[in-house]
């Protein structure tokens, strides 16, 4: 099984801050990567697809880079509304896995 | 607008059994592949189980191999996950998710999961 691996595990920013969260693969999952939102209480939600692609009406403060076995999400200023907790999951193969989370949270 | 509905959940016991459904509208169900993800209590993500839209192929975590199926009616729009034999750390909330025309896709849409408990 493919072993993706996010960090931080959780962080504290100001509103307007830039917040990079990273996932690393244990190995080549080309641009087969998801980022997904999840809020407190609420089902999660597709942010990004294929590693740099937004879902419509995502804002465009957010934003993915990378291949093979680095990626990158990016908050470029953060909101209020962003307090949630962050999952990267690869499909390059089943079975599908996810990243630990990292928890965003508003200082 | 995609819509996803679990239900099925609920209350068992130890080495009990549940139906979990999901009731899919809004786009052509039997086009695409269909996922089980689960959460338990304060946890991260944890993939279940695929199958393929035509259901003629099946995939399940190491966890419950052997255990949980998989199953869909593309007459009815529905996924299935029968779960027998359950266990504590089988307890979390359940999603059906939907995936792409192949199995392994991402998941552009979920349901808002349906919860379940094992405790004696």
């Amino acid at each position: 099984d493919i072993q993706m691996t996010q960090s931080p595990s959780a962080l504290s920013a100001s509103v307007g801050d830039r917040v990079t969260i990273t996932c690393q693969a244990s190995q080549d999952i080309a641009n087969y990567l998801n980022w997904y939102q999840q809020k407190p209480g609420k089902a999660p939600k597709s942010l990004i697809y294929d590693a740099s692609n937004l879902e419509t009406g995502v804002p465009p403060r957010f934003s993915g880079t990378g291949s093979g076995t680095d990626f990158t999400l990016t908050i470029s200023s953060l909101q209020p509304d962003d307090i949630a907790t962050y999952y990267c999951q690869q499909y390059d193969s089943l079975p599908l896995t996810f990243g630990g989370g990292t928890k965003v949270e508003i200082k | 607008e995609v819509q996803l509905v679990e239900s099925g959940g609920g209350l068992v016991q130890p080495g009990g059994s549940l139906r979990l459904s999901c009731a899919a509208s809004g786009f052509t169900f039997s086009n695409y592949a269909m996922h089980w993800v689960r959460q338990a209590p304060g946890k991260g993500l944890e993939y279940v189980s695929t199958i393929s839209s035509n259901a003629e192929s099946t995939f399940y975590a190491n966890s419950v191999r052997g255990r949980f199926t998989i199953s869909r009616d593309n007459a009815k729009n529905t996924l299935y996950l029968q779960v027998p034999s359950l266990r504590t750390e089988d307890m979390a909330v359940y999603y059906c998710a939907k995936g792409g025309p192949t199995v392994a896709q991402g998941l552009d849409s979920w349901g808002q999961g349906t919860l379940v408990t094992v405790s004696s």
